[in-house]
């Protein structure tokens, strides 16, 4: 068990572009989830998915933001037409039907410049 | 709706220093309570949680009772190290059904400890 992986660490894009992160869970976590955390704040729940089943969006997921995980397993988050204020970490974390406590990867820091 | 309030940081300590990191929350229900730890470049490490009143927390020398009359789980160390640098978050979710609620983080508090 390697742990929440999340890729790419790292990503600059230009306002007005397409990105795309990927959230590998544990394997035989059922759950996932998707936060964001911008510079001196805690991490603000995006999204939340129960197998392929995607069960609560927040409101901070504008239409811009669409999130996937087809087969159960990993997961997309897709921001369209990125804003300066898009810029933020994106955190991933699973957890099995217990839900006892989370496991979050290292996240994927957002920059639009 | 639910939140949570911690003490502004940093907090800056010596080394074998008494730490302690305040927590409030405000919820609708019977939350579990959570303190999350982030070292730098990595993500959240639970480091305890307490799921009902009076139950205490503990781990690698941290320690934070559920005080359900103060609504209040704050964190203590009573000797810290330099190791312990990181930026520490309080956290609680709804009792109801643990697994799917979301999180709701406080703004995270900031330590340093020095030498």
């Amino acid at each position: 068990d390697t742990g929440v992986s999340q890729d790419p660490r790292h990503k600059i894009t230009k306002r007005g572009q397409n990105v795309t992160f990927r959230c590998d869970p544990i394997s035989e976590h059922n759950r996932l989830y998707w936060y964001r955390q911008t510079l001196g704040q805690g991490p603000e729940f995006l999204t939340y998915f129960q197998n392929e089943a995607q069960l609560e969006k927040s409101r901070l997921l504008s239409d811009r933001f669409s999130a996937e995980r087809p087969k159960g397993s990993f997961s997309t988050l897709e921001i369209q037409r990125t804003e300066q204020g898009d810029s933020a970490m994106y955190l991933c974390a699973s957890s099995s039907l217990l839900g006892d406590g989370y496991t979050f990867g290292s996240g994927t820091r957002l920059t639009v410049v | 709706g639910n939140s949570v309030t911690q003490m502004e940081g940093p907090v800056t300590l010596s080394e074998e220093a008494f730490l302690t990191i305040n927590c409030t929350y405000t919820a609708t229900g019977y939350p579990s309570l959570f303190w999350y730890v982030q070292y730098p470049g990595e993500g959240l490490q639970l480091l305890l949680k307490a799921t009902k009143a009076d139950d205490k927390g503990s781990n690698k020398g941290f320690e934070a009772t559920y005080r359900k009359e103060t609504t209040s789980f704050h964190l203590e160390k009573g000797s810290v190290q330099v190791s312990d640098s990181a930026v520490y978050f309080c956290a609680l979710s709804d009792r109801e059904d643990m697994g799917r609620r979301a999180l709701t983080f406080g703004s995270g508090t900031r330590l340093q400890v020095q030498p």
